[in-house]
């Protein structure tokens, strides 16, 4: 069956330290791995989408690797700030004949202290 | 640009009414898609609806949840009658339909901010 696998453990992490979360996968081929930002009482925002076949995405201050040997992606927020509190979700593409859709980690609550 | 609206913002309900959400998507997203989050689980892909069809609905949990898209704007997701297990938080997303013909163009999908379903 298909897995989604994110640290449950909140990571605390003081201001301008890089962040570095962690989303390990099962049975998803091909892999469109994403990652998202929740905010409470908001709904997910897209950050980043890197395919199978690259390994590394950046935007700003953010990396996301890929390694679908380990079947791992590593999500990092570099010089990271208190607004980058957020709670940060792992999904992968779920192809089906009739299309696709999202399935979800349950997601890594991070907090940056001053 | 307004981005995907949800009402209402929280329903409070007893067992066994009936309660509707709904969502309206960014305008000229044909993607529409139902997502739900229940305490302590991940949020789950319910259904998809392109334009007015339902393309995927495979994630309804049973057949007292029904989903529409009449002329393939806005969407309801109701729920009748409601039981306790039916409490979460209730997402839905929308994007554009792209890419051409044999390819694959995977389009971002933007989410609402959510209905939070509260089932006594």
């Amino acid at each position: 069956s298909q897995k989604i696998e994110q640290n449950s453990e909140a990571l605390n992490i003081q201001e301008g330290k890089t962040a570095t979360l962690t989303c390990n996968y099962t049975n998803y081929s091909p892999a469109y791995l994403q990652w998202y930002r929740q905010d409470p009482g908001r709904g997910p925002v897209f950050l980043l989408l890197i395919r199978e076949n690259e390994k590394e995405k950046r935007k700003e201050r953010l990396k996301v690797t890929f390694d679908t040997t380990l079947k791992q992606s590593l999500f990092h927020i570099t010089a990271s700030q208190p607004a980058d509190s957020a709670t940060y979700l792992c999904a992968l593409l779920r192809f089906s004949n009739s299309g696709y859709a999202l399935n979800f980690g349950k997601g890594t609550s991070l907090l940056v202290t001053p | 640009e307004a981005g995907v609206t949800q009402f209402p913002s929280h329903s409070v309900i007893e067992k066994g009414q009936t309660v509707t959400l709904r969502c309206d998507p960014i305008s000229g997203h044909d993607n529409l898609y139902w997502y739900r989050r229940v305490m302590g689980k991940e949020i789950k892909f319910l259904l998809h609806f392109v334009k007015e069809s339902k393309q995927d609905e495979s994630g309804m949990p049973n057949n007292r949840f029904l989903a529409e898209r009449t002329g393939g704007t806005y969407s309801t997701l109701k729920v009748q009658p409601a039981e306790l297990e039916d409490s979460g938080v209730y997402f839905c997303a929308s994007s554009q339909v792209g890419g051409s013909v044999g390819a694959f163009y995977y389009n971002e999908q933007f989410f609402g901010p959510g209905t939070r379903l509260t089932v006594l």
